[in-house]
């Protein structure tokens, strides 16, 4: 089966770091996106993993274990402007550029 | 500026109505998608083409429509048979092939009176 697991709600604090998790499963496994999506507004891209391992874009870093079938969004010296919903999706496979999302997660950064 | 707009960003649908959706892109992409969003969903795939003239059934295709007769454009028609329309749409677009990213649009919130 296809299915993407992420936790529903986070909360961290201005200037902390805060790990978002995404575990899945999918058929014809290509690759793994990160997208914000603040309430109302569309979702932007983030990052994208194809291979193992660390990838880092300023404040923002993203993992990827393929074999674990697990990923992660690190985001550092969290902003107010932070808070959002995170929606990790995973590339179906094949031909078709497909994407499956998961429920997203909600973080809230307090002051 | 090179992007992707929806319109209009609210519509309201009365019963037994079809409403149609605009997506419009100028990132000159093969790909579309359309997707709804629901309150403690994931985004669900809708329809997506990978050319023009060509589209194909996502997961959640019953009660939609649609149609790619330019490359720009992929406007999405809720049809009657559509039981709870009432959601939040998203129209993105990519370059053709696996692992591209989607690009987005700003969504058009459709409520059902």
């Amino acid at each position: 089966g296809q299915n993407i697991d992420q936790p529903t709600e986070m909360t961290a604090t201005e200037g902390a770091i805060v790990q978002i998790n995404c575990t899945y499963q999918t058929s014809g496994f290509n690759g793994l996106f990160w997208y914000q999506q603040h309430a109302g507004e569309a979702p932007t891209f983030l990052s994208y993993n194809v291979l193992d391992g660390l990838e880092e874009k300023g404040r923002f870093s993203s993992f990827l274990s393929r074999s674990k079938g697990y990923s992660y969004l690190l985001l550092k010296e969290l902003q107010m402007k932070d808070s959002a919903s995170y929606l990790c999706a995973a590339s179906r496979g094949g031909a078709t550029n497909k994407l499956i999302f998961g429920t997203g997660t909600l973080l809230a950064v307090q002051p | 500026d090179g992007g992707i707009t929806q319109s209009p960003k609210y519509l309201f649908r009365k019963e037994g109505q079809n409403v149609t959706l605009s997506c419009e892109q100028n990132l000159n992409h093969d790909a579309m998608y359309w997707y709804r969003q629901d309150p403690g969903q994931g985004l669900r795939l809708i329809y997506y083409s990978q050319i023009v003239n060509d589209f194909q059934k996502g997961d959640i295709a019953e009660g939609y429509s649609v149609s790619r007769e330019k490359k720009e454009s992929f406007p999405l028609t809720v049809t009657s048979a559509q039981k709870n329309p009432t959601a939040f749409y998203l129209c993105a677009s990519s370059a053709q092939g696996a692992g591209e990213t989607q690009y987005f649009g700003p969504g058009t919130r459709l409520l059902v009176l």
